[in-house]
């Protein structure tokens, strides 16, 4: 078991420009989250999947971001034309059937925008 | 409001001294879970330890166990004979209800913990 992994672990990017981050579950894991957090502050929830299917978005999650999970395995994260509200530590994790209380995170992806 | 407080922005202990972090919560639902994450400085969230709001009894995971008060809505995390290796950020966190849709976990905004030699 090698734990949630996600890709990369740092990203800059010029405003404007497009970034996708990918996350790796843990195997056989068929919830998938995605949070983002800001310098001083705790994650704050983005979207969730279950095996492929998106069942609940936030309002953080503006029609710039969009995330998909086409094989209810690994997970993307979009972001169209960054902003400079953008730059966060986007964080996965991920919950197996038998203890769906349970989220296991992976180390993050820093974002930065110049 | 928020449905997450954490009070305590930093604390210093002495190692091997018990430390209790303050959480307290706001829900109106009756079906609620709350959490408690360690984040080192490494950025990964660790899941230390879970209640249930129907659990009878205070959760415990080794050296650390919530001291849950559900008359107050206080979720305190208390680390026994702490050690260097638990300086880091602890987050609180809750979900409310339970079934699809309601997987979500709220955090307040953490405690930074040092551990003093």
């Amino acid at each position: 078991d090698t734990g949630v992994s996600q890709d990369p672990r740092h990203k800059i990017t010029k405003r404007g420009q497009n970034v996708t981050f990918r996350c790796d579950p843990i195997s056989e894991h068929n919830r998938l989250y995605w949070y983002r957090q800001t310098l001083g502050q705790g994650p704050e929830f983005l979207t969730y999947f279950q095996n492929e299917a998106q069942l609940e978005k936030s309002r953080l999650l503006s029609d710039r971001f969009s995330a998909e999970r086409p094989k209810g395995s690994f997970s993307t994260l979009e972001i169209q034309r960054t902003e400079q509200g953008d730059p966060a530590m986007y964080l996965c994790a991920s919950s197996p059937r038998t203890k769906v209380y349970e989220q296991y995170f992976g180390p993050g992806t820093r974002l930065t925008v110049t | 409001a928020q449905k997450i407080t954490q009070t305590q922005p930093g604390m210093f202990v002495q190692e091997k001294e018990a430390v209790t972090l303050d959480c307290t919560y706001d829900t109106s639902d009756p079906s609620y879970g709350l959490f408690w994450y360690k984040q080192p400085s490494s950025g990964e969230m660790i899941f230390l330890i879970y209640q249930g709001s129907y659990d009878q009894q205070n959760a415990t995971e080794g050296r650390y166990s919530l001291n849950f008060q559900k008359a107050r809505k206080s979720a305190n995390l208390v680390i026994s004979a702490s050690q260097l290796g638990d300086s880091a950020m602890y987050f609180c966190a809750m979900r409310e209800g339970r079934g699809f849709g309601n997987e979500k976990l709220t955090f307040g905004t953490g405690t930074r913990l040092t551990i003093i030699p």
